[in-house]
């Protein structure tokens, strides 16, 4: 099984601020990686996919990046609806389809 | 719009077996690959199984393997997940997900709002 792991787990942030998030896979998933965000009580919504498409509809100041191991999810300013958990998945050794356990970005 | 709606949800003992649907709507059901994915309290997300747009080709997660069975409906527009000898574990959020291809890409790009799934004695 492909472990994804997300750093830091939590971060607290300020409207405005950029911010990068983590995902490292413990073996290479080429660039068979999505981002998900997640809002309490509501299902996920995909962002990225093939770690750096960013999915219908997703706005611009969302972008991926990495291929390998190694990939990060930045938002180039925070509005205040992006404060929610962020999910990293790999599809690369299908149908093992694992999630990274989640970062949560709170408000400052 | 898209829409996906999960319905089935409830307590069930260990043991016991539960029926799941979505029904899905706002885009031509028959040409895309779906899938269930859970989320237990309060954790992380964890898919379940995927079926392919003619029925006849599915796979499970190593968890749920010889215990669910998924199914779909191409003429009713509808999406099944056949719980049977459910345990504790399985408690959970089940969301059904469109993938966004014909053939399954394993990502998921429309969810329906799930349904809970309560196994306790």
């Amino acid at each position: 099984e492909i472990v994804l792991t997300q750093s830091p787990a939590t971060l607290s942030l300020s409207p405005g601020e950029r911010v990068t998030l983590s995902c490292r896979a413990s073996q290479s998933v080429t660039s068979y990686l999505a981002w998900y965000q997640q809002k309490p009580g509501q299902a996920p919504r995909l962002l990225i996919y093939d770690a750096s498409k960013r999915a219908t509809g997703i706005p611009g100041r969302f972008s991926g990046s990495g291929s390998g191991t190694d990939f990060t999810l930045t938002i180039s300013s925070l509005e205040p609806e992006d404060f929610a958990v962020y999910y990293c998945q790999q599809r690369s050794n299908w149908p093992r389809i694992t999630f990274g356990q989640g970062t949560r970005l709170e408000i400052k | 719009q898209v829409q996906l709606e999960e319905s089935g949800g409830g307590v069930v003992q260990p043991g016991g077996s539960l029926r799941l649907s979505c029904g899905a709507s706002g885009f031509t059901f028959r040409t895309y690959a779906m899938h269930w994915v859970r989320q237990a309290p309060g954790k992380g997300l964890e898919w379940v199984a995927v079926i392919s747009v003619d029925g006849k080709d599915f796979h499970y997660a190593d968890s749920v393997k010889g215990r669910f069975t998924i199914s779909r409906d191409n003429s009713k527009n509808t999406l099944s997940l056949q719980m049977n000898s459910l345990r504790t574990e399985d408690t959970a959020v089940y969301f059904c997900a469109r993938d966004p291809g014909t053939a399954a890409h394993y990502y998921f790009d429309y969810w329906g709002h799930g349904t809970l799934v309560t196994v306790s004695s």
